[in-house]
């Protein structure tokens, strides 16, 4: 079973941020929260982790909690071509723990 | 740069017939992965390889078998489809390090009647 909690749909305005938010209240500490995506049933994309820094890239920012029991993924100007399926995972370093366990993840609609 | 390259694209089989899905990786990464997809559902591990010469069973192994060919080479066989493996199969690949993201095909939508 998938580590995290996510809500199943989210709306966001074109041109506003789009703040994704993930639970994942039983992570350990060697386990880092990673992001993907999945645009109209493509191959997953790999957007960004972090351990328990807030982390950016050129495609959006992690922020995680100083408990590390949650994180949001924040894409700072959303356009329609960011519509996809978002999922948070929970990954271990090593051996099966490498693994990705995927769940529903969040269908986000980015609105005209 | 091609990634990971999937063939075929899609597939329609009748149930007991076999069939062998291909991958390839051109990033000279030491693991690879395959997944399957079902609607509205997440991507399930089915089998992985953590390098080149050794396999391990995923969440879903049963019905499949995996053959790491190379380094650049997994392949997934279903030996007696059946309509409960109609489902869009995904081949993953990653560098070492055990932290490095997963890099995935464009997937392999396959149709068992």
């Amino acid at each position: 079973d998938a580590k995290t909690t996510q809500p199943p749909s989210m709306d966001c305005a074109e041109g506003r941020a789009a703040n994704l938010p993930c639970n994942h209240s039983t992570i350990s500490g060697n386990e880092y929260v990673y992001w993907y995506r999945q645009i109209h049933s493509q191959g997953p994309q790999y957007i960004i982790h972090g351990l328990k820094n807030n982390e950016t890239n050129e495609m959006a920012s992690l922020i995680i909690t100083e408990d590390r029991k949650s994180s949001t993924l924040i894409l700072p100007h959303a356009t329609l071509r960011d519509t996809a399926v978002y999922y948070c995972i929970v990954r271990g370093y090593g051996g099966s723990q490498g693994n990705l366990i995927f769940g529903k993840g969040t269908k986000l609609s980015v609105k005209p | 740069n091609a990634g990971v390259t999937q063939t075929p694209k899609f597939q329609v089989l009748k149930t007991g017939q076999s069939m062998t899905l291909q991958c390839a990786q051109d990033m000279n990464h030491n693991s690879m992965y395959w997944y399957r997809q079902d609607p509205g559902m997440g991507l399930r591990l089915i089998y992985y390889s953590a390098s080149e010469g050794t396999t391990d069973k995923g969440e879903v192994p049963n019905g499949y078998n995996v053959s790491r060919l190379n380094k650049r080479e997994f392949s997934l066989r279903l030996e007696s489809a059946a309509p409960s493996q109609t489902s869009v199969y995904f081949c993953a690949s990653t560098g070492g390090g055990g932290l490095q993201p997963q890099h995935f095909g464009d997937g392999t939508r396959l149709s068992i009647l």
